[in-house]
């Protein structure tokens, strides 16, 4: 079975610093990953997506992602942090299903911005 | 107007009570999901329904039914509710089931059981 482990819970990064998130799957097949944020009162919305057409996926607000075969790794990042992105963001893999395919999702990781 | 919304926002019941949650969309997928969200858990799978006639078991299905009452509308029955299922519960949709699509999710209903 496809999962995904996203490393810290908790990340804090002053306004203007760099932002990283990590995520790290487990796929027997080549996977199709997902970013995707909530913001505090909402659902999750996506941020962006790997489905093996390039390694290097922009997303929205500036955000973006890697896939990494070799280190089965696909860490978000922003250059620049800015206090609207305080938020959880959780890192998701596709796996078959009865059905058609289903999305599995990591345990999260919330964003601390500081001032 | 939102594409997936649901009722209600918020709810408070007791031990032992029957609760319905109700997911309604609008942007036409015949695709549709209801996850609970737990801190530190993430997102986990109730129940996933690919058309009308179709529903299927997720990862913890023990203690909720759903029915699929029409291809807009998707509700979650806790047929006699207790303390641990107390969690955040959101429905979301999706085009197909195909393994790049992306999901789109409600506002979500924060359910206490007491």
């Amino acid at each position: 079975a496809q999962s995904v482990t996203q490393l810290g819970s908790h990340v804090s990064v002053s306004e203007g610093a760099l932002v990283l998130l990590r995520c790290n799957y487990s796929s027997s097949v080549p996977p199709y990953l997902f970013w995707y944020v909530q913001y505090p009162n909402q659902g999750l919305q996506l941020l962006l997506k790997y489905t093996s057409a390039a390694t290097l996926v922009k997303g929205i607000n500036g955000f973006e992602a890697e896939f990494k075969k070799s280190e089965t790794s696909f860490h978000l990042t922003k250059p620049s942090a800015h206090m609207s992105d305080a938020a959880e963001y959780f890192c998701a893999v596709s796996e078959s299903g009865t059905g058609g395919f289903k999305t599995i999702f990591g345990a999260g990781t919330r964003l601390f911005v500081k001032a | 107007d939102a594409d997936v919304t649901q009722t209600p926002r918020n709810r408070i019941t007791k031990t032992g009570k029957r609760i319905m949650l109700e997911c309604s969309q609008t942007k036409g997928h015949d695709r549709m999901y209801w996850y609970r969200q737990d801190p530190g858990l993430g997102l986990r799978l109730i129940y996933y329904s690919f058309d009308v006639k179709d529903i299927n078991k997720g990862e913890i299905s023990d203690g909720y039914s759903v029915s699929r009452q029409a291809q807009a509308k998707f509700s979650l029955s806790l047929e006699s509710a207790i303390p641990n299922q107390t969690a955040l519960y959101f429905c979301a949709t999706s085009e197909r089931a195909l393994p790049g699509d992306e999901q789109f999710f409600g506002p979500g209903t924060r359910l206490t059981v007491l």
